[in-house]
């Protein structure tokens, strides 16, 4: 069974600009799941999608954003990047709710 | 404010030593506490997970301690190898939601 997959791998932005990545959770996992990992600060929540529909959100500006298609693959948007936005973002899907959360490899985002 | 506290930040053990990372929370809605292993490129990976009608749990050379009254739980790992050379995370949940809170992190590494 294929893990979570994340497009792209790597980003190079500049401040100001938008982007849009991208996630594939595991086949039959309805949740998706967004974290945000930088040094020192570890894993921050972004917020989690569970049947097309966000069920929670974490503590990050409305420059972030995300959506949940029939498919379950899911899409997280920041808008009108900062230089702190740099940061490896983190895509998990489980089954269910509440249960083991299985990560993808990440997408590396750099804002310059 | 961080919902998890983790230490040490980092943490050097001989090959065949034990591996002690402790972390510690306050709500006690949590109700379930996994670890994640993270190697450099890739996403973060499950290595054990407790709920708290237990005070121990052990998988292989992994163990988990955890105290209920003092709100802390520890991550053992006995006989140390350097194939453990990891970033070790601790994390924790409530009951309904999905939202995980992540320790910052510890960087382990196991000299041969």
């Amino acid at each position: 069974k294929a893990g979570v997959t994340q497009t792209p791998r790597y980003l190079i932005k500049t401040r100001g600009q938008q982007v849009t990545l991208s996630c594939s959770p595991i086949s039959g996992h309805r949740s998706v799941s967004w974290y945000q990992q930088t040094p020192g600060q570890g894993l921050q929540f972004l917020f989690e999608y569970f049947s097309e529909t966000q069920r929670n959100k974490g503590n990050f500006p409305g420059r972030f954003s995300g959506r949940q298609f029939s498919n379950s693959r899911s899409e997280m948007n920041v808008s009108t990047l900062e230089l702190g936005d740099s940061a490896l973002y983190l895509c998990a899907s489980s089954l269910n709710r509440g249960e083991k959360l299985f990560f993808g490899s990440g997408t590396q985002l750099s804002v310059l | 404010q961080q919902q998890v506290k983790q230490s040490p930040q980092s943490l050097i053990v001989q090959k065949g030593g034990i591996s002690i990372i402790n972390c510690a929370y306050e709500n006690t809605a949590f109700d379930y506490f996994p670890w994640y292993q993270q190697f450099p490129g890739k996403g973060p990976a499950l290595l054990i997970a407790i709920r708290p009608d237990v005070s121990e749990k052990k998988e292989g050379r992994f163990t988990i301690s955890f105290n209920k009254s003092a709100k802390q739980f520890s991550l053992h790992i006995m006989d140390s190898q350097p194939g453990d050379s990891a970033t070790y995370f601790c994390a924790a949940s409530t009951p309904r939601g999905n939202q995980f809170y992540f320790g910052t992190g510890t960087s382990l590494t196991v000299i041969p």
